[in-house]
């Protein structure tokens, strides 16, 4: 079975500083994704990065970055340059093979709630 | 932002009765999903469907069913509602597999009483 685990309840991080959000995982797949995603306090889902097992390079999307150690099995969620809208619950997923037709199941994190003080 | 829409958006019910949640999305996507949040859980699979009269479980499929008779809607029936089913359900999107990321609707917030 797939595991994600997010150690952090809560983050308090000054406006403008880096901060990165903890997210290890445990899976017996050889083939899995990994995602971010960020919840806002008006409740949606917004999705930020994705890691695939097999990719060489740490994604990054704008001030988003994925640090990924894969022996370690580990995707933490680096922001840098924090901003005050950054304030929100975050949350890592993973994607494993799924036995019908491409169909992702995700299995995610019990989140961590980012605050961004000014 | 992917056009996907949920129905009702608030619901407030009585243990015993059935409710139907419904999904809706404008993109032609494949595959749908059914999650529901609650706290201390993160996000949570029910049902999903790959297809047009193609849907299978998920790891919490217990008292819930789904239907999907045409690509845009995806339902999801609680039969009986019961307390330990409030909760914040989300419908997600995904054109394929692999990378391609999950779109996610705006959540119903469903409470039983």
């Amino acid at each position: 079975a797939q595991k994600i685990t997010q150690t952090q309840p809560g983050m308090f991080v000054q406006e403008k500083e880096a901060v990165t959000l903890d997210c290890t995982y445990d899976t017996s797949d050889q083939s899995y994704g990994l995602f971010w995603y960020k919840q806002p306090s008006s409740g949606e889902m917004i999705f930020l990065i994705y890691q695939g097992s097999y990719d060489e390079q740490n994604a990054t999307e704008g001030r988003y970055s994925l640090n990924f150690q894969k022996a370690r099995k580990s995707a933490n969620l680096v922001i840098s340059a924090s901003q005050l809208g950054d304030s929100a619950m975050y949350f890592c997923a993973m994607r494993g093979l799924t036995e019908i037709q491409g169909a992702q199941k995700l299995v995610f994190g019990q989140g961590t709630r980012l605050t961004i003080n000014p | 932002d992917a056009g996907i829409t949920q129905s009702p958006r608030h619901k407030v019910t009585e243990t015993g009765t059935p409710v139907t949640l419904r999904c809706h999305q404008t993109e032609n996507h494949r595959y749908m999903y059914w999650y529901r949040q609650d706290p201390g859980h993160g996000l949570r699979l029910i049902h999903y469907s790959y297809g047009v009269k193609d849907t299978d479980k998920g790891e919490v499929s217990d008292g819930y069913s789904v239907s999907r008779s045409k690509t845009e809607d995806f339902l999801l029936t609680l039969e009986s509602a019961t307390s330990s089913q409030t909760s914040v359900y989300f419908c997600a999107i995904s054109s394929r597999g692999g990378g391609d990321e999950q779109f996610f609707g705006p959540g119903t917030r469903l409470t039983v009483l």
